[in-house]
């Protein structure tokens, strides 16, 4: 069973801090990784890709990769209540390219 | 027609009746897929589409069919509707399997 692991959390976070959510993934063969960010009683929005190990950045947004520990992670800087969201890992399914498998999501919450 | 859309945005449905929730999209996307989401079970994949003709089960496909006449259209039918199917909805798509895109989403009531 492939598996795609997060922290439900909530994880709360100061206004201005860095929040770190974390993900987890089985299937060695994934090459494609993502965050989507949902609001409550809305659908989830994609918010940032990566695809090689290391780190990409965009705006407040950093995602890292590393393949090896089978690990994803999202940083974003200066936390905004805005931010305050549900966050979903998603990795490809190595066995069926067209398919994600998906993390139950961690709960962010940003305290002004 | 910009991204995807579904209808009904909501609905209250007897149970034994039959529903058809319709999804489509304008971005000339290849694959479709069919989610639902549980409060604690995050998503889980219906029924999949990963070209015009052709579709698939996901993980949880019983009591519900799909059909993909066409690159835009992807409805999801449940043939006779059960309480246990009380859920939100989601269709999405993709590109050749890279990032899925979801539409707002049908929640769907069985009593």
């Amino acid at each position: 069973q492939k598996e795609v692991e997060q922290n439900s959390g909530p994880l709360s976070v100061p206004e201005g801090a860095i929040a770190s959510l974390n993900c987890t993934y089985s299937d060695r063969v994934s090459q494609s990784f993502f965050w989507y960010r949902q609001y409550s009683g809305k659908s989830p929005e994609l918010i940032m890709s990566i695809y090689s190990n290391g780190d990409k950045e965009d705006g407040r947004f950093t995602a890292q990769l590393n393949k090896a520990s089978q690990y994803v992670s999202l940083l974003i800087r200066d936390s905004q209540p805005s931010d305050s969201a549900t966050y979903l890992c998603a990795v490809n399914n190595g066995d069926s390219n067209y398919q994600l498998i998906w993390g139950a999501g961690t709960k962010l919450i940003i305290k002004p | 027609i910009a991204g995807i859309t579904q209808a009904p945005t909501s609905q209250i449905l007897a149970a034994g009746r039959r529903m058809t929730l319709r999804c489509t999209q304008d971005m000339r996307h290849n694959a479709m897929y069919w989610y639902r989401q549980d409060l604690g079970l995050g998503l889980r994949l219906i029924h999949y589409s990963n070209t015009a003709g052709t579709t698939g089960k996901g993980e949880v496909p019983d009591g519900y069919s799909v059909s993909r006449a066409n690159t835009d259209d992807f409805p999801l039918t449940l043939a006779s509707a059960v309480p246990s199917q009380t859920s939100v909805y989601f269709c999405a798509s993709s590109d050749n399997g890279h990032e899925q895109y979801f539409g707002p989403g049908t929640r769907l009531t069985v009593t």
